[in-house]
């Protein structure tokens, strides 16, 4: 059965923390992806990955950073967590050679006081 | 350009009824369009997708309906059950442009099938 998994399922950060928000996934995909869900928004692209060491920004990256070393593991870090990065956060990842199905984590609640 | 706009924000069907659910995007580029499934606690999951070559693919009771023209796409979800409830996003993506996977999601609807 394949699988994204993503390490930790809730968080309580302070404002001001390094957050590492970890994925995993066990299907050799090369393409992976952190979405953020917020309830009215959807889900929005923060960066993605369509190789090791590859990285290329989404549509709001600005507080996030990532880093991909292996390729079946894609890490996202909040350099200095905000209130507003309360949220959950989502991992997926997807095969080059595939018809674009993505395959999610289950998700991180973070929450940052 | 690159967003794509889904509507109603939630929705309640009585059991046995018929759900739909409607999205619309600018972007022409676009050629791959999936809806996810989501049900509390866990990632969302591929229900169904379409290429903007058809007008209608129909998986068991799900229907995705495609308008080229107007740019809009909708889900129609048969002799809904309770078991249906769940939030349902939108997606579209420009997988000719070497950007598989890399999808624009509509704002989601949480969908109530009443017993």
């Amino acid at each position: 059965d394949v699988k994204v998994t993503q390490s930790s399922r809730y968080l309580v950060k302070r404002t001001g923390e390094k957050v590492f928000l970890e994925c995993v996934q066990d299907m050799d995909h090369e393409n992976m992806f952190w979405y953020r869900q917020d309830p009215g928004l959807g889900l929005r692209l923060i960066y993605f990955s369509y190789d090791v060491k590859m990285k290329e920004k989404g549509d709001i990256p600005e507080g996030y950073s990532v880093s991909r070393e292996k390729k079946e593991r894609f890490s996202l870090i909040l350099e200095s967590a905000s209130t507003n990065q309360t949220s959950m956060y989502l991992c997926a990842s997807s095969s080059r050679s595939g018809a674009g199905e993505l395959f999610f984590g289950e998700g991180s609640r973070l929450t940052v006081l | 350009q690159q967003q794509v706009k889904q509507s109603p924000q939630s929705l309640i069907v009585q059991k046995g009824g018929i759900s739909i659910i409607n999205c619309a995007y600018e972007n022409t580029a676009f050629d791959y369009f999936p809806w996810y499934q989501q049900f509390p606690g866990k990632g969302p999951a591929l229900l169904i997708a379409i290429r903007p070559d058809v007008s209608e693919k129909k998986e068991g009771r799900f229907t995705i309906s495609f308008n080229k023209s107007a740019k809009q796409f909708s889900l129609h979800i048969m002799d809904s059950q309770p078991g249906d409830s769940a939030t349902y996003f939108c997606a579209a993506s420009m997988t000719r442009y070497n950007q598989g996977g890399k999808l624009i999601f509509g704002q989601g609807t949480e969908l109530s099938v009443k017993p």
